[in-house]
């Protein structure tokens, strides 16, 4: 069975530009979680999404970011007019059932963004 | 906005040590989780603590939850050189369904 896959696993993009990331949760998971990793510390919540639906975004920035999970196809996470402070690591999770209840995140390998 | 401690940020310890690291929060925890993350890839689960009191085991791992379950430890008997890596813990309180992590611990274990 496939894990949570992420894509790609590394990106670099120049101040300005537009960066997307793709996430595919596990089959069977409807519930994708988008958390951000400096180095060396621990990861940020962002957005927690379900099918078509976006549940929770308060720990995503007002601006450039953006994050959908459609009908079909991947969760994508949207960070227009990239600046330097972007660079992290962006992992996805996903859960089989709504919050973490007994079940925890599987965790994708992450998109490792460089903003030059 | 709930906060939760993690201790110690950095450990290294020789071959052979034990060691422990803390999580705690000022609030009552609905679950917790413990993760370990190794270089370039993303947090692995350890174990899930739910019930205050209990103690999970995962080989020459020991998570105890607290009795009043706002603190969690994890204990290592021990440490081998492949246990290096980042721990995070993980909480969730009320009705929230996303979880929190710590700033996690970054254990070196020296051959």
């Amino acid at each position: 069975n496939a894990g949570v896959m992420q894509n790609p696993r590394h990106l670099v993009r120049r101040r300005g530009q537009e960066a997307r990331l793709r996430c595919s949760p596990m089959k069977g998971h409807s519930h994708v979680y988008w958390y951000r990793q400096l180095p060396e510390e621990g990861l940020k919540f962002m957005v927690y999404l379900q099918k078509e639906n976006i549940i929770d975004e308060s720990g995503m920035p007002k601006e450039r970011f953006s994050a959908e999970f459609p009908k079909e196809g991947p969760s994508i996470l949207r960070i227009q007019q990239v600046v330097r402070g972007d660079s992290a690591a962006y992992f996805c999770a996903s859960s089989p059932v709504a919050g973490q209840g007994n079940y925890g995140y599987t965790f994708g390998s992450g998109t490792r963004l460089t903003v030059v | 906005t709930q906060l939760l401690e993690q201790s110690p940020q950095f450990l290294s310890i020789q071959e052979g040590e034990n060691l422990t690291v803390y999580c705690n929060s000022s609030s009552v925890f609905s679950s917790l989780q413990w993760y370990r993350q190794e270089p370039g890839e993303g947090p692995v689960l350890l174990v899930t603590v739910v019930t205050g009191g209990e103690v999970k085991k995962l080989k020459r791992l020991t998570f105890p939850f607290g009795d009043a379950r706002k603190d969690s430890s994890l204990h290592i008997t021990a440490a081998q050189p492949g246990d290096t890596g980042l721990y995070l813990c993980a909480g969730a309180w009320g009705s929230a369904r996303q979880l929190t992590f710590g700033s996690g611990t970054q254990l070196t274990v020296l051959p």
